[in-house]
């Protein structure tokens, strides 16, 4: 069992504002990392898999970046807009192909 | 393409009965896999399978059989139901299990409450 954690666990952003959410992971037996987003009632898809130190991966307002030496990946949504809202899971994938899912963070736009 | 399919949507089941959570694709997957989301929770990893007649445990596979006779069907067998296996269960699949970008692809969930 790989231990990939969140944090926070929810939060909620007012319409228009920046937020950012943080995914720590192993840093031995790198070897991807993905995020999904999760909508209410529907199924979790896939945002982004990053497999390279320093890379940063974007998507219309949301990015993402990648530190695979010290185990973090953080999650930016620029401008928050209320189709923003949904849980935000991020998944580590050691080198022995294993694919292990955080909690997520359940994000809020408040309009 | 109807992607990743999952019956039923919705279950409730005595504790002691068993029944099948079925999971199909139709995008020729390799890789398929089942987990469970309990609330505060990640996605547990039950069982998956690398092809066709090959399947293999995850983290929480104990109650849990699987079986894959064939690329596109994955079913999920609860073999005598437990209070504890309430739960909502996800199939997905991505075309291999091993390269770096793949993703999953997920079905819509089966909601089970196990009384």
């Amino acid at each position: 069992i790989l231990n990939v954690e969140q944090s926070p666990q929810s939060l909620h952003v007012q319409e228009g504002d920046s937020t950012n959410f943080t995914c720590s992971f192993p840093s031995s037996n790198f070897y991807a990392l993905h995020w999904y987003r999760w909508e209410t009632a529907k199924s979790p898809e896939a945002l982004f898999v990053m497999t390279l130190n320093g890379d940063e991966k974007k998507k219309g307002r949301i990015s993402a970046t990648l530190n695979t030496k010290e185990g973090y990946s953080y999650l930016y949504i620029k401008g928050s807009q209320p189709e923003d809202s949904a849980t935000y899971l991020c998944a580590f994938r050691s080198n022995d192909y294993k694919l292990s899912f955080g909690a997520g963070t359940t994000v809020t736009v408040r309009a | 393409n109807a992607g990743v399919t999952q019956t039923p949507k919705f279950q409730v089941l005595k504790t002691g009965q068993s029944m099948t959570l079925q999971c199909a694709q139709d995008m020729n997957h390799e890789y398929m896999s089942w987990y469970r989301q309990d609330p505060g929770m990640g996605l547990r990893l039950i069982h998956y399978s690398v092809g066709a007649g090959i399947t293999d445990q995850g983290e929480v596979p104990n109650g849990y059989n699987v079986s894959r006779s064939t690329t596109e069907d994955f079913p999920l067998r609860l073999l005598s139901a437990a209070p504890s296996q309430t739960s909502v269960y996800f199939c997905a699949s991505s075309t291999s299990g091993g390269r770096v970008t793949d993703t999953q692809y997920f079905g819509p969930g089966t909601r089970l409450t196990v009384l």
